[in-house]
Order: C-alpha cells, then sequence, then structure tokens
C-alpha cells in the first residue's frame, strides 16, 4: 500500500539554527497537508500544497512540493523554542483517505 | 464554540475487555476519521466515515470496530481481537464540501492503557 516517509525521525537544533524534514511518497500524491503536533497535543493544520513544484510560506516557514509530487519539506528558518513539536506530513490518497508520514520530532534547545 | 470531543482523555481496561472511545462534533463535518498513534510510527489510519451510515476501512482496522448512525459522532470500539490496544487514539473530521483539499481537524486525543 501506499507509504509516506519523513526524515529525519528526530532533530535537536540550538534555537536560531535553520531546521528542515523532508516528507517521501512511494505514489504521486494529489496534494499533501502539514500538521503540527505540540508535545502532549494533537496535530494541527499548517498548509496544503496541491501544484507541482510549488512553494509556499508562512513567516519563517517554507514549504516546498516536488516536481513529481511524490515529496515534499518543510523548512524554518532560524527556529524559536515555540517551534518544538512533532511535523507530520499528510498525502492524499483517494477522495477523502488522507495517509500521514512518521514525522519529525524537533527540540530546540535555548 | 465549534469543535471535535475526545472522551475520556486517558483510559484504563483489563485486558480481555473491549473499550468504546467516544468521538463528537458540531462542525457538521460528514467526514470523520480515527488515528491510532504509536511513538515513532506517526498516525496510522484505524477507519474513516466519509457519510452517515457508511465507513470504510483503513490501514489497520483490524481488532477494531466503528458506527456512524448520526453525523455528529463516530464512535471506536477497541475489541479483545486488537493485539496491541494500548496507544494515542485521534478522532478527526474533514468539511466534505468543501472538497478534498480542506483540512482534517483534530481533536485532542484519548489515551488508552489496556493492562
Amino acid at each position: 500500500g501506499q507509504q509516506v516517509m519523513q526524515i529525519p525521525q528526530y532533530q535537536h537544533v540550538q534555537e536560531g539554527e535553520d531546521f528542515t524534514t523532508y516528507c517521501n511518497s512511494s505514489t504521486t500524491l494529489s496534494n499533501i497537508q502539514w500538521y503540527k503536533q505540540r508535545p502532549g497535543g494533537h496535530p494541527v493544520f499548517l498548509i496544503q500544497l496541491v501544484k507541482s513544484g510549488e512553494v509556499k510560506k508562512q513567516k519563517r516557514l517554507t514549504f516546498q512540493f516536488g516536481e513529481a509530487k511524490k515529496n515534499s519539506s518543510l523548512h524554518i528558518t532560524a527556529t524559536q523554542t515555540t517551534d518544538v513539536g512533532t511535523y507530520f506530513c499528510a498525502g492524499q490518497s483517494g477522495t477523502y483517505k488522507y495517509i500521514f508520514g512518521t514525522g519529525t520530532r524537533l527540540k530546540v534547545l535555548a | 464554540d465549534g469543535g471535535i470531543t475526545q472522551s475520556p482523555k486517558y483510559l484504563f481496561r483489563k485486558e480481555g475487555q473491549n473499550v468504546t472511545l467516544s468521538c463528537e462534533q458540531n462542525l457538521n463535518h460528514d467526514a470523520m476519521y480515527w488515528y491510532r498513534q504509536d511513538p515513532g510510527q506517526g498516525l496510522r489510519l484505524i477507519y474513516y466515515s466519509q457519510i452517515v451510515n457508511d465507513f470504510q476501512k483503513g490501514d489497520i482496522a483490524e481488532g477494531y470496530s466503528v458506527s456512524r448512525e448520526k453525523k455528529e459522532s463516530f464512535p471506536l470500539t477497541v475489541t479483545s481481537a486488537q493485539k496491541n490496544p494500548t496507544a494515542f487514539y485521534l478522532c478527526a473530521s474533514k468539511n466534505r464540501d468543501r472538497g478534498p483539499n480542506s483540512p482534517l481537524h483534530f481533536g485532542n486525543g484519548t489515551r488508552l492503557t489496556v493492562t
């Protein structure tokens, strides 16, 4: 079945350093969504990418969707302690089925 | 305020017992989902429902059952057949009228411990 992998699984950075997580799907995706889950919390929607090669920015966060629509990345510039959490990508499989990636847990050291 | 309510937050059960996790939403969403979260494995789809009285198996449906008798409610039963039921369970919903590109809204989750 369809699989969505994320790397790295864990990332520790010093506050102010950049951070990137990568998402790879075994099949072509119609779109990809990104979610953030704070420790002890639930996933919260960040953004969705639909077009091949699409790039979107939210303040210090930059999201990219690959040309082949099989991979995506999230880059955070100058991390802050508020960025701590687990970041998930989710690929759409069928009209209403979403397959989540394994997640990248980010820890920011002050 | 509109949202998704999962109860209880923590649930403890003895091995061999069935247990039902509650999920209620007042967002008027048609589609609802159950995910299981284990450390290092992300979220795995158990069941999902696009409309009342209809639901489909996800990737790890074995040992679980659901019902969708009302639009607002999508309870999940963890049966004794589920071999490793201890996990964090997340319910989500989605506005189907906004098309396939609308986001999932999650509840706060139920942490189930079976001993």
